[in-house]
């Protein structure tokens, strides 16, 4: 069975901060994606990594795939309080399975 | 707005109840899907559809049946649900490639369960 961590569980940081949450696994996905969910709505899709090593840059967001294509990270500079919500990847296996992680609850405080 | 819609936002059903959800995806995708989001929990798989076909069922209680009639809607018929069924059930589309690969899943707003 495939399993995607994610960490920090919770992060609750001051306005203008910098940050970076992570996503591992020990399996290899063809692809992976970022989504933000807000409270009482469904997760958005922010970005999709697919060549190990890639990095997309999402305005203050910076999305990187690892080398081996197990794990990835995001980071945000200059967080705002709109930053705020449920951060959660999702890892696909060329087909065969479609795996979320638990998430990482942000908070940037005003 | 994502292009997938559902109705209705919020339920609340009696255990002997029989209720519907819907989801509609304007998107042109070719594969659906129902995930369960309970609290403190991972998003569930519930079922997936490509080209109208069910593909994918997670072991999910007979309780629960889908429906899709055709590729751009999905239903999710409930039955007799339980107090621990109570969720967000999410609907999502993606566009199907060659050799199934499924990839960018775009969800709707969720349908919020309450079962008492």
């Amino acid at each position: 069975t495939q399993l995607l961590e994610q960490s920090p569980q919770f992060l609750s940081i001051q306005e203008g901060e910098n940050l970076t949450v992570y996503c591992n696994s020990s399996s290899v996905f063809s692809s992976l994606q970022w989504y933000r969910q807000e409270p009482g709505e469904g997760p958005v899709l922010l970005v999709t990594v697919v060549t190990g090593g890639e990095v997309k840059k999402l305005k203050r967001l910076t999305f990187q795939f690892g080398d081996a294509r197990k794990d990835s990270s995001l980071h945000i500079t200059a967080a705002q309080p709109g930053d705020t919500g449920l951060y959660l990847c999702a890892g696909e296996d060329y087909g065969q399975n479609f795996v979320f992680g638990p998430g990482t609850r942000l908070s940037v405080l005003p | 707005e994502t292009g997938v819609t559902q109705t209705p936002r919020h339920l609340v059903m009696g255990m002997t109840n029989k209720k519907s959800l819907k989801c509609e995806q304007h998107l042109g995708h070719n594969a659906m899907y129902w995930y369960k989001q309970s609290a403190k929990k991972p998003l569930e798989l519930m079922f997936v559809y490509s080209l109208e076909e069910r593909v994918e069922n997670n072991s999910v209680p007979s309780r629960f049946s889908p429906e899709c009639p055709n590729s751009s809607h999905l239903f999710l018929h409930l039955h007799t649900l339980q107090p621990e069924d109570s969720a967000l059930y999410l609907c999502a589309s993606s566009q199907v490639w060659a050799g199934g690969v499924y990839n960018e899943q775009f969800f709707g707003p969720g349908t919020r369960l309450t079962v008492l």
